[in-house]
């Protein structure tokens, strides 16, 4: 079965950089691509950006332009969202979830990792 | 960006009313929207794609319309299970943008 589990949560200092990972089992993993999404509790989704698994292609979120970092590890079947210069505003669990080929919704989800940003 | 506006942003409803949560777009999308629902402390999930089709193992109580710009989750015969919060994700151009949610809850 289509699994994503994503690395553990974390604690960083405002300024820091954190790497989550997302691994991926159960389906090709080339043939799709890999959606980020985060959401500060309580409050409601926010895309921060889309990676193919094919061949790398990334679009980002204009806000997060220049501070994240989508990558993807093919032999492993693995896809990482690295953010950087964080700030108390980055505070969110963090999500990667699949696409839904030819349609751009996302059909399965990670289980989110939980990124604290605190001095 | 599109912006996406969902109404209302919270319903209290009963067991087997009748609900529909309405998404408007700022901008023509044809039929690229999907509606995901969200539990607490759960990822969302997946409802319907291209405006109206059901996802694979979805109930059939729910059901989505609409085109252009205006857009609708209806479920039919509210169920205890169903009680969430639904955001609706326009998937026409990037950024991939998602309408503010709508909670449901038990009146």
């Amino acid at each position: 079965q289509v699994q994503l589990v994503q690395s553990g949560g974390e604690v960083k200092k405002p300024g820091a950089s954190v790497k989550v990972s997302c691994k991926a089992s159960g389906y090709i993993f080339t043939n799709y691509g890999i959606s980020w999404v985060r959401q500060v509790p309580g409050q409601g989704l926010e895309w921060m950006g889309w990676i193919s698994a094919y061949n790398g292609n990334t679009n980002y979120a204009q806000e997060l332009q220049g501070r994240v970092t989508m990558t993807t590890d093919t032999s492993t079947s693995t896809a990482y969202m690295e953010l950087r210069s964080l700030r108390y505003d980055d505070t969110a669990v963090y999500y990667c979830a699949r696409d839904k080929p030819s349609t751009g919704a996302t059909d399965y989800w990670g289980q989110g990792t939980l990124i604290t940003v605190s001095s | 960006d599109i912006q996406l506006t969902q109404s209302p942003s919270f319903l209290s409803a009963s067991v087997g009313d009748r609900v529909t949560i309405t998404c408007r777009a700022s901008q023509v999308i044809g039929s690229y929207l999907a509606w995901y629902q969200q539990k607490p402390g759960k990822p969302p999930n997946l409802l319907i794609y291209a405006a109206s089709t059901l996802q694979s193992g979805v109930p059939s109580r729910f059901s989505g319309s609409g085109s252009v710009t205006e857009f609708t989750l209806t479920i039919s015969s509210l169920q205890p299970e169903d009680f969430a919060t639904y955001y609706c994700q326009q998937l026409n151009s990037y950024p991939l943008t998602f309408g503010g949610g709508t909670k449901v809850q038990i009146k």
